[in-house]
């Protein structure tokens, strides 16, 4: 198992420009979520997902799209990039089963600096 | 609104010296409380899941407890290896997100 893969490692973008992050599990996971995290404020969930088909704002969403048509990927859309949104991005899964809460795996994250 | 606050935001110990790491929380149905640790440029990496008040997990040097309100996580005589990010989480069970506070970083002088 690949475990959460996430493309591109590294990306510099300048203002206005859009992007996709991409983001994909190979364990079947029902629950996907995308967080930023910035120097002093910790992880940051941006959308999360609990299964194909739905999604739903996080924290600080504005400015982000998201979309979940297959369980393996959860694809993070930038329509116009700015500064403010120069982080890491980090996305995580997990399964889900009632009255649990199951451990998020994390991918290893995305640099996104936004010039 | 769902509100997670950790503290100290950093504490540095010498090897060996036990202490604790606070989660406060806030949220209108726990799921679950979650514990991590975080290593530089890495993602987060799980440690314990907390379900109710009076549930304790250990894991090595490590142990979380939970009340209605807050969690601790008890460092017990740590090592350098122990130096990270600790981040701990809550999920709603209204409707199942997950918050982060901003985390305790720990440093374990030899």
């Amino acid at each position: 198992n690949a475990g959460v893969t996430q493309t591109p490692k590294f990306q510099v973008l300048k203002t206005g420009q859009s992007m996709t992050l991409q983001c994909a599990q190979d364990m079947n996971h029902e629950y996907m979520s995308w967080y930023r995290q910035d120097p002093g404020m910790g992880l940051r969930l941006i959308h999360y997902s609990v299964g194909a088909g739905i999604t739903d704002q996080g924290e600080v969403p504005n400015g982000y799209n998201v979309s979940r048509s297959t369980t393996e990927d959860f694809p993070l859309r930038l329509l116009s990039a700015a500064p403010s949104q120069t982080s890491v991005y980090f996305c995580a899964s997990s399964y889900s089963q009632d009255r649990l809460a199951p451990e998020q795996f994390f991918g290893p994250g995305t640099r996104l600096t936004v010039l | 609104e769902d509100q997670v606050t950790q503290s100290p935001e950093a504490l540095r110990l010498q090897e060996g010296e036990s202490s604790s790491l606070n989660c406060s929380y806030t949220v209108s149905g726990l799921r679950g409380l979650f514990w991590y640790r975080q290593d530089p440029g890495k993602g987060p990496e799980f440690l314990f899941t907390l379900y109710s008040a009076g549930e304790e997990k250990e894991k090595e040097r490590l142990k979380a407890t939970l009340t209605k309100k807050e969690s601790f996580l008890h460092i017990t005589a740590p090592k350098p290896e122990d130096s990270a990010t600790y981040l701990c989480a809550v999920q709603d069970i209204r409707d199942d997100k997950i918050i982060f506070g901003k985390g305790t970083r720990l440093h374990i002088l030899p």
